[in-house]
């Protein structure tokens, strides 16, 4: 069965500081697919990135980066220079690659709070 | 391009009471979902549409039933409503099917509290 840990439920840092969210995920597939999703206070859930599991290659969006090594099974989010507005929930996702299966399995979210 | 909307955002019930929370999206996507995330959980699957007139359940369906009369949207039922019920719902869409192949996006959510 699939599962996705986030260990951190919740982070504090002071604005501008870099912070990084941990998800560490369990599957017997080797083919699946992993997500971040950002959940501001405003309650909707915004799409950030989804990687394959061929593709280990650490991807870099402004301020935000992630790491993904099969090695550790760890799919990790680096904010740098954090600002107020990252404030939210973070939550990692796993799908496994069958066609057909619907099932996307979220982590509990880890509560990123940016103090100014 | 309003993209995935949901109505209401608020609702309070009593236990036994019925209820119909509307999700509706106009990117012509061909599949839908609704989830529940409940607090120190993520969100869990509850039934989900591949099309029109198609439905199938999801990771935990009982209590709530669905129906996708149209392609923009996908209704989701509380028969008789209990506490345990208690949720914020998503509703989610996407063109191709399943998170595997495609990225599903999410409605604002609505909140419902079962008296």
């Amino acid at each position: 069965a699939q599962k996705v840990t986030q260990a951190q439920t919740e982070i504090s840092v002071v604005e501008k500081e870099d912070v990084t969210l941990d998800c560490v995920y369990e599957t017997r597939d080797t083919t699946y697919y992993l997500f971040w999703y950002k959940q501001p206070p405003s309650g909707e859930l915004v799409f950030l990135i989804r990687r394959n599991s061929f593709d280990e290659q650490n991807e870099i969006s402004g301020r935000y980066s992630w790491n993904f090594q099969k090695s550790t099974s760890s799919f990790n989010f680096t904010i740098t220079a954090s600002q107020v507005v990252d404030s939210a929930v973070y939550f990692c996702a796993l799908s496994e690659a069958n066609f057909g299966n619907e099932k996307l399995t979220f982590g509990t979210g880890t509560r990123l709070t940016i103090i100014p | 391009n309003a993209g995935v909307t949901q109505t209401p955002k608020f609702r309070v019930l009593k236990t036994g009471q019925s209820m119909t929370l509307l999700c509706a999206q106009d990117m012509n996507h061909e599949y839908m979902y609704w989830y529940r995330q409940d607090p120190g959980m993520g969100l869990r699957l509850i039934h989900y549409s591949v099309g029109e007139g198609t439905t199938a359940k999801g990771e935990v369906p009982d209590g709530y039933n669905v129906s996708r009369l149209k392609k923009q949207n996908f209704l989701l039922g509380l028969e008789s409503a209990a506490p345990s019920q208690t949720s914020v719902y998503f509703c989610a869409s996407s063109y191709r099917r399943g998170p595997s192949t495609d990225t599903q996006y999410f409605g604002p959510g609505t909140r419902l509290t079962v008296l």
